[in-house]
C-alpha cells in the first residue's frame, strides 16, 4: 500500500523559505512522477509542480521563480522549497503521486503552513 | 493556462436522486493521437485530501462506486452521481492534465436537500 507523508515547519516568517518533505512508502520514487499541490484555507487547489526522479521537473509559471522540487532516492523522499514567502502562501500543502494514466492517485494527508511574523 | 470552469458552484440533491456537475475547459483537452481526454475528477471531504474518482474523463479509479460516472469530450465534461448517498456530500473538482500548468476547476459543493 503506497503512502505519502508530508513533514516540515507549520509556521514560516514572511520573506523566508518554506521547506517541506514528502516521504513515500510502498513505492519507489524512481519510477513515477511526484507532485506538490496546495490549497489556501477555504479555497481551491493549485498545482505547484512535479518531479520525475533524475529526469525532469516542471513548475507552475506562477511560482516558478520561487519553487524548487528535488528528490532523494536514498531516503525515498521528495521535497519542496518555496522562497520569499508571503501571507498569500499560507495553505495546506499536499504531496501526491502522478498516476501513469493521468490524475493524482495517491495523496498525503496534507500539512498546514502558515506564513506569519 | 487552461482555465477550468465548473457549474454550479453548489448543488443540493435529495438522497437517491441524480447529481450532475459540469466542467468546461478553455481549450480542448482531447489528445488526438490517442483520442483520450486528459481530464480527472476528485472528491474532497472536510479535513481530507482530494480523492481521485475518474481519469481519462470517464474511467473510474479502482474502488470508486459505480454510481459515479464521467462523460464528455473536448471542452465539456460531466460528473454524474446516479443515486446520491449521504457519504457523497463533499466538494468536487475537475482537473486537466493535458498541459502544464495542470489546473483545477473552482470546485462544486454537493449537499443533501
Amino acid at each position: 500500500q503506497v503512502q505519502l507523508q508530508e513533514s516540515g515547519p507549520g509556521l514560516v516568517k514572511p520573506s523566508e523559505t518554506l521547506s517541506l518533505t514528502c516521504t513515500v512508502s510502498g513505492d519507489s520514487i524512481r519510477g513515477d512522477y511526484w507532485t506538490w499541490i496546495r490549497q489556501p484555507p477555504g479555497k481551491g487547489l493549485e498545482w505547484i509542480g512535479y518531479i520525475h526522479y533524475s529526469v525532469t521537473t516542471n513548475y507552475n509559471p506562477s511560482l516558478k521563480s520561487r519553487v524548487t522540487i528535488s528528490a532523494d532516492a536514498s531516503k525515498n523522499q521528495f521535497s519542496l522549497r518555496l522562497s520569499s514567502v508571503t501571507t498569500a502562501d499560507t495553505a495546506v500543502y499536499y504531496c501526491a503521486r502522478v498516476k501513469r494514466s493521468g490524475g493524482f492517485d495517491i495523496w498525503g494527508q496534507g500539512t498546514m503552513v502558515t506564513v506569519s511574523s | 493556462d487552461i482555465v477550468m470552469t465548473q457549474s454550479p458552484d453548489s448543488l443540493a440533491v435529495s438522497l437517491g436522486e441524480r447529481a450532475t456537475i459540469n466542467c468546461k475547459s478553455s481549450q480542448s483537452v482531447l489528445y488526438s493521437s490517442n483520442n483520450k481526454n486528459y481530464l480527472a475528477w476528485y472528491q474532497q471531504k472536510p479535513g481530507q485530501p482530494p480523492k481521485l474518482l475518474i481519469y481519462w474523463a470517464s474511467t473510474r479509479e479502482s474502488g470508486v462506486p459505480d454510481r459515479f460516472s464521467g462523460s464528455g469530450s473536448g471542452t465539456d465534461f460531466t460528473l454524474t452521481i446516479s443515486s446520491l448517498q449521504t457519504e457523497d456530500v463533499a466538494l468536487y473538482y475537475c482537473q486537466q492534465y493535458y498541459s502544464t500548468p495542470y489546473t483545477f476547476g473552482q470546485g462544486t459543493k454537493l449537499e443533501i436537500k
